[in-house]
């Protein structure tokens, strides 16, 4: 399996741009995480869904972010418009089932830079 | 509350020499636990977990952990650290009633030749 797949690996973008981030989930994972990490704040989960279905989208910082997976094979998260404090790499991870007991993979993550 | 402590925000090692890398976590119910680790500008990799039976658990690399339960904490060791170990590994926890994993912040281990 080519693990979990996210693109792009690098996005530089301007103040107000629109933003997208997408994430292929390992094949037959059911859970898909998107997480932000940064210097300041470590490892933050924004948003988690379950068969395709968002489940707690408590972490996302605002209204600036949305997050949508249409089928499971597929996750974006957009940014609109984005800001300077939105830098960060934002890591997406699946795991095969909703359990407790079941680990997360992470994808390679995509740097964000917001100038 | 649930939570996490990684009490050391780097470790520093010599090659070949043992390692631990220190875990304590707080949660209601039964700790599900993990490790981590991320090598620079790369994803966070599962290394093992902790779910019931031995609390020695061996996972990827040559890494174990131990769960204490009376300490409530769960240290990742190596008998013997190799140069390449050099990342940033993460502790993190679950309870049995939650999808959520907790994380802690972060311990960088440097491992010197």
């Amino acid at each position: 399996d080519a693990g979990v797949i996210q693109s792009p690996r690098h996005e530089v973008t301007e103040m107000g741009q629109e933003v997208t981030l997408r994430c292929k989930p390992i094949s037959g994972h059911n859970s898909l995480f998107w997480y932000r990490q940064t210097m300041m704040r470590g490892l933050e989960l924004l948003i988690y869904f379950n068969n395709n279905v968002p489940i707690d989208d408590s972490g996302m910082p605002e209204d600036r972010f949305s997050a949508k997976m249409p089928n499971a094979s597929f996750s974006t998260l957009k940014i609109q418009p984005s800001e300077p404090r939105d830098s960060a790499v934002y890591f997406c991870a699946s795991s095969l089932a909703q359990g407790a007991g079941y680990e997360q993979y992470f994808g390679p993550g995509t740097r964000l830079t917001v100038t | 509350a649930q939570s996490v402590a990684q009490p050391e925000d780097q470790v520093n090692v010599a090659e070949g020499n043992p390692l631990t890398v220190k875990c304590t976590y707080s949660v209601s119910g039964n700790p599900y636990l993990f490790w981590y680790v991320q090598y620079p500008n790369r994803g966070l990799q599962f290394l093992l977990k902790y779910i019931t039976g031995d609390n020695l658990v061996k996972g990827s690399y040559g890494f174990e952990a131990e769960f204490n339960k009376s300490q409530t904490s769960f240290h990742l060791k190596k008998p013997s650290a190799l140069v390449s170990d050099s990342a940033l590994y993460f502790c993190a926890v679950r309870d049995v009633s939650n999808y959520q994993l907790i994380w802690g912040a972060g311990t960088k281990l440097i491992i010197k030749p």
